[in-house]
């Protein structure tokens, strides 16, 4: 059964912590995207891989992280430093990055303690 | 810079009547146009999609219509039907062979359909 995972559903943080998000695929995507949605709004990208050992930084990637070390598997690392990450957070991959198609996990909403 | 405005923000249909929701954008290079349906709490869902050499595309009760020299596509679903009631994006993109990769959404329509 092909797709994107992401895990988990629900991540809580508390203050000054770390926390990563985990996003996989198994369609054999070269692109993979890490996308925030904030309520009644659009989605603002963070980072995209275009291939692996590779990243690049999205429109609001102060404060978070990535890593690409293998083609299926592009974890979100959200640091002490990102101030507001309430959030939902979606993940998505292409076959590649000439603006094809993206498919979407189910995401990942992250709460605040 | 660069951005897609879409309109609009909510909006609110009788079953079996029509929708339209409509997207302007404003990078000259975006060459794919992608619809996507997000249902509470879900990720987006691509539902129908339309390249810059294309004016029109339809898929059952669903098209989409773009045009280039306005900048701006449009989505139309016919006989709505309750299940369709969920929030829908556009999007506008753009691949590093024209100048670097972007795809850029709009802020979504909430759409409601009752029975």
């Amino acid at each position: 059964d092909g797709g994107i995972t992401q895990s988990p559903k629900y991540l809580f943080r508390k203050e000054g912590q770390n926390v990563t998000l985990s996003c996989e695929q198994n369609l054999n995507h070269d692109a993979m995207y890490w996308y925030r949605q904030d309520p009644g709004q659009g989605l603002r990208l963070i980072y995209y891989s275009q291939i692996v050992n590779d990243f690049q930084k999205g429109d609001i990637a102060e404060g978070y992280s990535v890593s690409r070390e293998k083609k299926e598997s592009f974890p979100l690392t959200v640091t002490s430093a990102q101030k507001n990450p309430t959030a939902f957070y979606l993940c998505a991959s292409s076959v590649n990055d000439r603006g094809e198609t993206q498919y979407f996990g189910p995401g990942t909403r992250l709460l605040v303690l | 810079g660069e951005n897609v405005e879409q309109h609009p923000s909510t909006l609110s249909v009788q079953e079996g009547d029509s929708a339209v929701i409509k997207c302007t954008y404003s990078d000259s290079a975006s060459n794919y146009f992608p619809w996507y349906k997000q249902e509470l709490g879900k990720g987006p869902q691509l539902i129908i999609d339309i390249r810059s050499n294309v004016g029109e595309k339809k898929d059952q009760r669903i098209a989409v219509t773009l045009n280039k020299t306005a900048k701006h596509f449009s989505l139309h679903i016919t006989e709505t039907q309750p299940e369709d009631s969920a929030v829908y994006f556009c999007a506008a993109s753009r691949g590093p062979v024209t100048g670097g990769f972007k795809t850029i959404f709009g802020a979504g329509t909430r759409l409601f359909v009752k029975a």
